[in-house]
């Protein structure tokens, strides 16, 4: 176990709806980044976050949004889900500076 | 275009067997090469780290390789265990990007009895 925590771990919304991940990072982890990963394809990367801020996105729109908290756990919010939205959702914690990233176990959303 | 390739996609193997899974990639500036495990479901687990300085990194069963020259390398699995189905994932770290990473798609193996 890498001491990363995601809830909920299954989801199913409909379309149009709005949702949110949560992610526990590893202790004394300042740094979150969240990847989205469609069945059969790497994780793609959506943000992350460092001491409350984002620090850097990937190709995702707008209604992909995030928070970190002041114990570093972060949210994941996606407003007006589309279908293609159906994904395993992975949150990873590390260090700053380009540290190993620690995994959690993920959160399958589905979007019908 | 940062992208890194892997290949094949799928594999099935005997239980016991060896079998050695490839990656490519076009990434720069290079920081290191992991090999992820990830398990249906699951979130990856790090096998090997690898900086462009080192040729073999193994853990266990796994032994990894790097060609920093022709931007190749390879995941060896020897003697395959039924618990060594999984996807196992190429990653590339962009250097000083605050560790961003590159996903290659996976390759899925499957072990069978």
């Amino acid at each position: 176990e890498t001491g990363v925590t995601q809830s909920p771990t299954h989801l199913i919304k409909t379309r149009g709806q709005q949702v949110t991940l949560r992610c526990s990072s590893q202790s004394g982890h300042n740094t979150v980044s969240w990847y989205q990963q469609a069945l059969g394809q790497g994780p793609q990367f959506i943000f992350q976050y460092y001491r409350e801020e984002e620090n850097g996105r990937g190709n995702f729109p707008p209604r992909f949004s995030g928070l970190q908290f002041p114990n570093y756990s972060s949210e994941l919010n996606v407003n007006a889900l589309e279908l293609d939205d159906s994904a395993l959702y992975l949150c990873a914690s590390s260090l700053a500076g380009g540290y190993e990233q620690f995994f959690g176990p993920g959160t399958r959303l589905t979007v019908l | 275009k940062n992208q890194v390739e892997q290949s094949p996609q799928s594999l099935i193997i005997l239980e016991g067997k060896n079998c050695t899974l490839q990656c490519n990639y076009t990434v720069s500036p290079f920081s290191n090469l992991r090999w992820y495990k990830q398990d249906t479901g699951r979130g990856p687990v790090s096998l090997t780290i690898m900086t462009f300085s080192e040729n073999t990194k193994s853990n266990g069963r796994y032994t990894a390789t790097l060609d920093a020259d022709t931007k190749q390398s390879s995941l060896h699995i020897t003697a395959s265990q039924l618990s060594d189905s999984a996807s196992y994932i190429c990653v590339v770290i962009l250097y000083n990007q605050g560790g961003k990473l590159i996903f290659g798609q996976g390759t899925e193996l499957s072990v069978k009895p």
